[in-house]
């Protein structure tokens, strides 16, 4: 089974500190990926990554940066952490074709203060 | 870009009888539709998907049915039993050039109860 591995479940952080969010896969999964789930919202793509050191901007990606520097690995970055960013954060990983189903950790609940 | 529109956003049943959650999208270029579910306090699970070359797929009591003309699909599932209560989410791919992306809807709370 793939495994996606969100390193915290709740966390809690000070408006202004820089935020580190992280996620591995075991499935040498091509593509990886970065949500925020918010109610009456559904999922919204922030950044996703089709390779080692590439990414590219999803839908709500101000505010956040992300790095990949092997291929199991993706992190979210929030640069300057503000209330707005109050939420909950899934990651996803995939094979690279088009048209293959994602695979999600159990999510990290950020609340900033 | 892709944008899925999900109804109902809550359905109540009752045990053993069916629930129907639909789904349109709008970019007819996406062609493939999975369908997760998520419980309380864990990720999104793939439960179901279909991809455009098939009008329905069933997974014991659960199917999909996909039109493409008229770019809507929809979850059935039948015989609903207590632990089918979650929040479900469809999704469609989308044109990403470089990735699989996916576009989900705004997610249905199901409950079924006693």
């Amino acid at each position: 089974d793939v495994k996606v591995t969100q390193s915290s479940r709740y966390l809690v952080k000070r408006t202004g500190e820089k935020v580190f969010l992280e996620c591995v896969q075991d499935m040498d999964h091509e593509n990886m990926f970065w949500y925020r789930q918010d109610p009456g919202l559904g999922l919204r793509l922030i950044y996703f990554s089709y390779d080692v050191k590439m990414k590219e901007k999803g839908d709500i990606p101000e505010g956040y940066s992300v790095s990949r520097e092997k291929k199991e690995r993706f992190s979210l970055i929030l640069e300057s952490a503000s209330t707005n960013q109050t939420s909950m954060y899934l990651c996803a990983s995939s094979l690279f074709p088009r048209g293959q189903p994602q695979h999600f950790g159990d999510g990290t609940r950020l609340s900033i203060l | 870009g892709e944008n899925v529109e999900q109804h109902p956003s809550t359905l109540s049943v009752q045990e053993g009888d069916s629930a129907v959650i639909k789904c349109t999208y709008s970019d007819s270029a996406s062609n493939y539709f999975p369908w997760y579910k998520q419980e309380l306090g864990k990720g999104p699970q793939l439960i179901i998907d279909i991809r455009s070359n098939v009008g329905e797929k069933k997974d014991q009591r659960i199917a999909v049915t996909l039109n493409k003309t008229a770019k809507h699909f929809s979850l059935h599932i039948t015989e609903t039993q207590p632990e089918d209560s979650a929040v479900y989410f469809c999704a469609a791919s989308g044109v990403a050039g470089t990735a699989s992306k996916l576009t989900f809807g705004t997610g249905t709370r199901l409950q079924v109860t006693l």
